[in-house]
């Protein structure tokens, strides 16, 4: 079973420039979330989907925001890129989501560069 | 505010050791405490999760205990590998943000041989 892909791994923008991560999920997985990874901040939630619906939202700006398609793949976008956005954005997937036991598998991430 | 801090930051341990790492949380809602494993270049990877109606749980060489009325928990590895370098986070999810995971900061562990 293929595990959850991330395209494209590595991205280099500049400032005011805006950017669009996808996500594919497990075969059968509907729920994806997303999230920030930095030196400083450590893993940082932005966003979960659950069948094209935006169910919990972290504490990002307005700037971040996602979607998710009937196939459960999910892409998120940054515009107006800033210095501090580059980070390794990951991806992860579970079955419903429905309750905080399900396992979530992360992909290898996207990993952001803004000049 | 952060809701699950993590420690220590970096640990050396050398091969055949323990490794233990510790957690607490703030948030009494939380009901289910993953360890994640992070190798550079990967993404997180699901070691072992813990429920709080369980004071421990075993996998292998992987074992978290689990306090609830400290509201901490902690990963011990036995007989630390040097291919357990890795960095390592905890995590907590439940409550009104059952569809989120709040990581701690993460833990580097240098397993020497």
């Amino acid at each position: 079973k293929a595990g959850v892909t991330q395209t494209p791994r590595y991205l280099i923008k500049t400032r005011g420039q805006q950017v669009t991560l996808s996500c594919s999920p497990i075969s059968g997985h509907r729920s994806v979330s997303w999230y920030q990874q930095t030196p400083g901040q450590g893993l940082q939630f932005l966003f979960e989907y659950f069948s094209e619906t935006q169910r919990n939202k972290g504490n990002f700006p307005g700037r971040f925001s996602g979607r998710q398609f009937s196939n459960s793949r999910s892409e998120m976008n940054v515009s107006t890129l800033e210095l501090g956005d580059s980070a390794l954005y990951l991806c992860a997937s579970s079955r419903s989501g429905g309750h905080s036991y399900n396992e979530q598998f992360f992909g290898p991430g996207t990993r952001l560069t803004v000049l | 505010q952060q809701q699950v801090k993590q420690s220590p930051q970096s640990l050396i341990v050398q091969k055949g050791g323990i490794s233990i790492i510790n957690c607490a949380y703030e948030n009494t809602a939380f009901d289910y405490f993953p360890w994640y494993q992070q190798f550079p270049g990967k993404g997180p990877a699901l070691l072992i999760a813990i429920r709080p109606d369980v004071s421990e749980k075993k996998e292998g060489r992987f074992t978290i205990s689990f306090n609830k009325s400290a509201k901490q928990f902690s990963l011990h590895i036995m007989d630390s590998q040097p291919g357990d370098s890795a960095t390592y986070f905890c995590a907590a999810s439940g409550g009104g943000s059952n569809y989120k995971l709040t990581f701690g900061k993460g833990t580097l562990l240098t397993v020497n041989p």
